[in-house]
């Protein structure tokens, strides 16, 4: 069973430009996450979906951040204008449960960004 | 709201060594609780897992029991190998509400031969 694919692996921008990260989730998997992880930090949650829905945006910072999952299954995430704090690997995981469920998560390798 | 705490790392130990990583929670009503490695290059993934209180999860020789009453996960193993050098994660599942996981720091375990 293939895993959870990430794309690009690394990423190294300018402050103020843009970058936009893909995730293809494992096949039938209906709850996608995206996690922030910085440096010496354990992932938090950017972003939820169950299919094509949000279930939890709460921690997404919205006035930068987007995130959509077009059709139920791949899912992109987008940084417009990023700041120097926004350098961080991003996760990308996916799950089998609906969400509320207690299931595993499945997560891809991830996409670590630089921002100078 | 909830939330998880480790102990500090790095963690550096012999080979053949026994290791305790400790982690403890607080959260509302009864979370699942989780343990995630990463090992140097790749992704996450679960080691191991426990839904209820006295449940013990184990995998690869690595166990952890849900305590409830001390709120507490730690992660052990009684004779640990160069190869389980790696950052060990405890986290909880938000239940009921989004499942969303809740991580600590991590701590990063260095086995040296």
């Amino acid at each position: 069973e293939a895993g959870v694919a990430q794309s690009p692996r690394y990423k190294i921008i300018e402050k103020r430009q843009s970058v936009a990260f893909w995730c293809n989730p494992i096949s039938g998997h209906a709850t996608l996450y995206w996690y922030q992880q910085i440096l010496g930090q354990g992932p938090k949650l950017l972003i939820q979906f169950q299919n094509n829905g949000v279930v939890d945006d709460s921690q997404l910072p919205k006035d930068r951040f987007s995130a959509e999952r077009l059709k139920g299954v791949d899912s992109t995430l987008k940084i417009q204008p990023a700041k120097l704090e926004d350098s961080a690997v991003y996760l990308c995981a996916s799950s089998p449960m609906a969400s509320g469920g207690a299931g595993e998560q499945f997560f891809g390798p991830g996409t670590r960004l630089t921002v100078l | 709201g909830n939330s998880v705490t480790q102990m500090e790392g790095p963690v550096t130990l012999s080979e053949e060594a026994f290791l305790t990583i400790n982690c403890t929670y607080t959260a509302t009503g009864y979370p699942s609780l989780f343990w995630y490695v990463q090992y140097p290059g790749e992704g996450l993934q679960l080691l191991l897992k426990a839904t209820k209180a006295d449940d013990k999860g184990s995998n690869k020789g690595f166990e952890a029991t849900y305590r409830k009453e001390t709120t507490s996960f730690h992660l052990e193993k009684g004779s640990v190998q160069v190869s389980d050098s790696a950052v060990y994660f405890c986290a909880l599942s938000d239940l009921g509400n989004t499942g969303k996981l809740i991580f600590g720091q991590g701590t990063t375990l260095q086995v040296k031969p």
